[in-house]
């Protein structure tokens, strides 16, 4: 059975600050990674994706891969209370149908 | 922008009802999904489509069909309604059939579909 696991959370961070999202996954063959945010009673939204190992950035937001260890995270800067939502991590199921498998999700409370 | 359109925000049916739930999306995607959302237990792929009049199971299909009819419609159907269907129903679609070889592709999200069976 393919995984994908996230602390649950509540994640709770000051305002301004670094709020730090992980995600470990099960297969190895998984080849792209997806971070959405989801807010109370809404559909999720996409946040950021990324294929390759490294850092990829986007605003205030930048996703981390290894590989290696089948970790992925995503960095929020400069955290604002509109940031607190759950987060969803998804990762391709490896084969050859666009399927997706995802994380239970972190929520992240943003304190003002 | 993509946009992918469920009929129903909110639906109460009773336990036995045969129960439509109707997606649309006009990006002209090739696949489209159907996941349930669950408090704890995040999202279950129910059934996708990666073409017309195709389909292929997901995770928990047992209590559901689909239809596909056309490219831009995806239907999911509860023949005969049961408690344990209340739940967040969600419907996406994303531009390719098959992974390619980066993986797959963005998936986009329809508003929800909160059902609760009595």
């Amino acid at each position: 059975q393919k995984e994908v696991e996230q602390n649950s959370g509540p994640l709770s961070v000051p305002e301004g600050a670094i709020a730090s999202l992980n995600c470990t996954y099960s297969d190895r063959g998984s080849q792209s990674f997806f971070w959405y945010r989801q807010y109370s009673g809404k559909s999720p939204e996409l946040i950021m994706f990324i294929y390759s190992n490294g850092d990829k950035e986007d605003g205030r937001f930048t996703a981390q891969l290894n590989k290696a260890s089948q970790y992925v995270s995503l960095l929020i800067r400069d955290s604002q209370p509109s940031d607190s939502a759950t987060y969803l991590c998804a990762v391709n199921d490896g084969g050859a149908t666009n399927k997706l498998i995802f994380g239970t999700g972190t929520l992240l409370a943003v304190q003002p | 922008d993509v946009k992918v359109t469920q009929s129903s925000r909110y639906l109460v049916k009773r336990t036995g009802e045969k129960v439509f739930l109707e997606c649309v999306q006009d990006m002209d995607h090739e696949n489209m999904f159907w996941y349930r959302q669950d408090p704890g237990l995040g999202l279950r792929l129910i059934y996708f489509s990666y073409d017309v009049k195709m389909k292929e199971k997901g995770d928990i299909p047992e209590g559901y069909s689909v239809s596909r009819e056309k490219k831009e419609r995806f239907s999911l159907i509860l023949e005969s309604a049961s408690t344990n269907q209340t739940s967040m129903y969600l419907c996406a679609s994303s531009l390719l059939p098959w992974a390619g070889p980066l993986g797959t592709d963005t998936q986009y999200f329809g508003p929800g579909t909160r059902l609760t069976v009595l």
